[in-house]
């Protein structure tokens, strides 16, 4: 089974700063998707950007980029210009791209913003 | 209402209380799913409907029981559970069970099982 692995359980950044969180995975497939997702306090888990394995170039959605190194199987997140409204709980996911498999997720890092 | 909606928010049961969990999706989408999340731990996938047909039971103690009457809504029954059953429940819904689409989720249901 694919195992994905948030090494970080907490990490803070000061506003307007730049934050970096990790994620690895395990797998012997080459075709999958990975996602990091954002679950704020008491608030719905929503997706805040996507990478589709086979393609080198990485994600990018405004102030979050991803670095995707599929040989290494890291896929760290990168927010830019860190806002208050971005203190959440981060969770990395994978997928496999054969349909009817589920999504992995991994521990979570929780991210704090200081004012 | 839009996105994906759980009733109730809270719920505290005994163990011999029978209760259930509600989801909606207003998305039209055609999977659904609930997922455990306790802290510190991964998200825990317990079930998955495509079609109101269950696809995946992963291995989930029968104390749980889902139920899927159409695309739209998702049930999580539950009669007997413990206490290491309290957690976070989330269902989820996606366009279909492909890899790509990514997953919407409900609130959540905080359950304590006393």
């Amino acid at each position: 089974a694919q195992t994905v692995t948030q090494s970080q359980p907490e990490m803070s950044v000061q506003e307007a700063e730049t934050v970096t969180l990790s994620c690895t995975y395990d797998t012997s497939e080459s075709d999958y998707y990975l996602f990091w997702y954002k679950q704020p306090p008491s608030r719905q888990m929503i997706l805040v950007i996507r990478q589709e394995a086979y393609k080198q170039q990485n994600a990018t959605e405004n102030r979050f980029s991803v670095n995707f190194q599929k040989a290494a199987k890291s896929f760290s997140l990168k927010i830019s210009d860190s806002q208050l409204g971005d203190a959440a709980m981060y969770f990395c996911a994978y997928r496999s791209a054969r349909a009817g498999n589920q999504f992995y997720f991994g521990t979570g890092t929780s991210l704090t913003v200081i004012p | 209402e839009t996105g994906v909606t759980q009733t109730p928010r809270h719920l505290v049961m005994g163990m011999t209380n029978k209760k259930s969990l509600k989801c909606e999706q207003h998305l039209g989408h055609n999977a659904m799913y609930w997922y455990k999340q306790s802290a510190k731990k991964p998200l825990e996938l317990m079930f998955v409907y495509n079609f109101k047909e269950q696809t995946e039971n992963n291995s989930v103690p029968s104390r749980f029981s889902p139920e899927c009457p159409n695309s739209s809504h998702l049930f999580l029954h539950l009669h007997t559970l413990q206490p290491e059953d309290s957690a976070l429940y989330l269902c989820a819904s996606s366009q279909d069970l492909d890899g790509y689409n990514e997953q919407f989720f409900g609130p959540g249901t905080r359950l304590t099982v006393l």
